[in-house]
């Protein structure tokens, strides 16, 4: 069964870089977009970006200037990277995946992991 | 901010039937493309309840429908169960960027 457990600190403090990182297990990586979602507590959900495993990337203009977005396909594994961090970058972070072409819809998800609790403070 | 938005609450008794709209602009569901929903129960991530506008994926039950009109889609429920109160968001694309609603919270009476 394919997992996403994401990793990463739980705490990271303003004007820092926030590192996750996302394993996928049971699966190729090859037919999917792989993204990060984040949530802020008790409110909705926001693209970041995502990449594909030919290393392409598209980012949320809203975060682009900070975001990096990379894949290790022989790890299976890919990260996500956030500089100058705030308070507003606290979330929930979810790693997530897209299904590519078009299979009953387009630019949805369809696997999510469990997510992890970033905490930006000093 | 959110470009595709919904009602942040709706309520229902147990077996009615509840509607959540979600509106967006011509450059996203106007635009043709597709309206996807989650289902969040709180403190878990979110789970597809319908891809492509009206597609239920495995394992989801039928009475989950989903429609769209013009730059407009809806998630309908059927038949209301007490498991069915959650955090329901639409999602789509708009110029390059997965977008989602605001998000509607679903109280069942």
């Amino acid at each position: 069964q394919v997992q996403l457990p994401e990793s990463g600190p739980g705490l990271v403090k303003p004007s820092e870089t926030l590192s996750l990182s996302c394993n996928v297990s049971g699966n190729s990586i090859s037919n999917y977009y792989w993204t990060w979602i984040r949530q802020p507590p008790g409110k909705g959900l926001e693209w970041i970006g995502c990449v594909y495993y030919s290393g392409s990337t598209s980012y949320n203009p809203s975060l682009k200037s900070r975001v990096t977005l990379s894949l290790d396909t022989s790890n299976n594994q890919f990260s996500l990277t956030l500089t100058s961090v705030t308070a507003a970058d606290t979330a929930v972070y979810y790693c997530v995946r897209e299904p590519t072409g078009y299979i009953y819809g387009q630019y949805y998800f369809d696997l999510w992991g469990l997510g992890t609790l970033v905490t930006v403070s000093s | 901010q959110s470009v595709l938005t919904q009602p942040p609450s709706v309520s229902g008794a147990p077996g009615q039937r509840v509607t959540i709209s979600c509106s967006g602009s011509s450059s996203n569901i106007g635009a043709g493309y597709d309206v996807h929903w989650y289902q969040q129960i709180p403190g878990t991530p979110p789970r597809l309840l319908i891809r492509g506008t009206t597609y239920r994926p495995s394992g989801v039950p039928d009475r989950f429908s989903g429609s769209k009109s013009g730059t407009s889609a809806s998630l309908t429920i059927s038949g209301l169960q007490a498991a069915d109160e959650a955090d329901y968001y639409c999602q789509s694309y708009d110029r390059t960027v997965r977008v989602f609603g605001t998000g509607t919270q679903l109280t069942v009476l």
